[in-house]
């Protein structure tokens, strides 16, 4: 059964830094793409970043480029967020998602909140 | 960018058939894939690639996808299927995954 379980939420003050992680089980990590998708109180999905099976490209939603790093792990079959410069916008459930476009499984999702 | 529109809301009585659309500019040359999510829940793909089923999707689930619109349809819609509805696309002209805006599925 494939797994995808997210940690590391909480809540931050602006300015401030989080790192997310995802367990990932139940399929050949190494052998996709992962993305991470957030989905602010009330509102739609939102991409927020992606990469590929070594790391070598990532991409990143505009709002996000220079303040966010995704990150992964194909030996503990781990993706991290890194995220700095928090914004009170940032405020979100954030998902990790196996990305075989389709975004075939999707974790439980991690509560980010910003606010002082 | 890219954008993808749908109707913030659709509603449909039990055992009829619901549409949802998702615009976007010559959508019909991309691969589009829609996600259903209930409240408090993650997303679950319910169909891919324009048209295709997920394992364990019914076959009420169907997709198509042409020029400037795609398009979900829940034949025989039940009580279970309220839930809010993405299309998502992958443009390639900035390496970008896009999601439209939703769309809430009313069960009268």
């Amino acid at each position: 059964e494939v797994q995808l379980v997210e940690s590391g939420g909480g809540l931050v003050q602006p300015g401030g830094s989080l790192r997310l992680s995802c367990a990932a089980s139940g399929f050949t990590f190494r052998g996709y793409w992962m993305s991470w998708v957030r989905q602010a109180p009330g509102k739609g999905l939102e991409w927020v970043a992606n990469m590929n099976q070594d790391g070598s490209e990532k991409y990143y939603v505009d709002s996000v480029k220079g303040r966010f790093t995704i990150s992964r792990d194909n030996a503990k079959n781990l993706v991290y967020l890194q995220m700095n410069s928090l914004r009170a916008e940032d405020t979100a459930v954030y998902y990790c998602a196996s990305d075989g476009q389709p975004f075939d499984h999707w974790g439980q999702g991690t509560l980010v909140i910003v606010s002082s | 960018s890219y954008v993808l529109t749908q109707p913030p809301s659709v509603s449909v009585a039990p055992g009829q058939t619901a549409r949802i659309t998702c615009g976007g500019n010559n959508i019909g040359s991309k691969s589009v894939h829609w996600y259903q999510q209930k409240s408090g829940q993650a997303p679950v793909l319910v169909v891919y690639d324009d048209g295709n089923r997920p394992s364990g999707i019914p076959e009420r689930f169907s997709g198509s996808n042409s020029g400037n619109t795609a398009t979900l349809t829940i034949s025989r819609v039940e009580a279970g299927d309220e839930a809010d509805y993405y299309c998502q696309v992958w443009d390639s002209s900035s390496d970008h995954v896009v999601f439209g805006g939703g769309t809430r599925l009313t069960v009268l």
